[in-house]
């Protein structure tokens, strides 16, 4: 079955960079759109940035173009998301997402959260 | 970029009773590009319903999308205790962004 575990989070202070990972499995890693999602606490979900199935294309929510930035490796099977310049708002869980039926985020990981803190 | 707006904020509700959950658009959805999710406590959001109607699989039936232009609807049949969670509906247009809702929580009465 699909398997999406996220790893990298933790505490860090305003203006740090942090990357998080997604390790994926149960799918051709390749053949998917995949996406970053996050949740402030207690708030709802805010899409972050999708990359295409190859990599070709990246795109990102305005509050992260620019300090963003998603990449895989389709040989390891990895999703990342590099964060520069964090923000006391960018805290959040972050879950990877894979995009499947008509753009819908069929599978998430289990989140993992970031803390921008002082 | 289309903007979501559910309601109510919070429904308050019995086991056995059905829920209907609404999400308005800012303007008309030209696409079936309408999802629903399901979140509980602790816990990821789960794909419910995708193309405005099509239920993931295995969703049980109860769960129902439906609606066109600006007004669609997620009704619960018969909750069962299980239900009781936090609802969100998604949109995406002809390019990104992915827009949410900003959720409905079904609680027990």
């Amino acid at each position: 079955q699909v398997h999406l575990v996220e790893s990298g989070g933790g505490v860090v202070q305003p203006g740090r960079s942090l990357r998080l990972s997604c390790a994926a499995s149960g799918f051709t890693f390749g053949d998917y759109g995949m996406h970053w999602v996050r949740q402030a606490p207690g708030k709802g979900l805010e899409w972050v940035a999708v990359i295409w199935y190859d990599g070709s294309k990246k795109v990102y929510a305005d509050s992260v173009k620019g300090r963003f930035t998603i990449s895989r490796d389709n040989s390891k099977n990895t999703l990342s998301l590099h964060m520069d310049s964090l923000r006391a708002e960018d805290t959040a869980t972050y879950y990877c997402v894979r995009e499947r039926w008509l753009k819908s985020f069929e599978n998430w990981g289990q989140g993992t959260l970031v803390t921008v803190s002082s | 970029e289309i903007v979501l707006t559910q309601s109510p904020g919070t429904l308050s509700l019995s086991p056995g009773e059905s829920a209907t959950l609404s999400c308005r658009a800012s303007q008309a959805i030209t696409n079936r590009y309408l999802m629903w999710y399901q979140q509980k406590p602790g816990q990821a959001p789960r794909l419910l319903i995708y193309g405005v109607s099509s239920r993931d699989t295995g969703i049980p039936d109860r769960f129902r999308g439906s609606g066109s232009g600006t007004d669609f609807t997620l009704t619960i049949s018969r909750l069962e205790p299980e239900d009781f969670a936090v609802y969100y509906c998604q949109h995406y247009g002809d390019s990104p962004p992915w827009t949410f809702g900003q959720g409905t929580k079904v609680e027990i009465k």
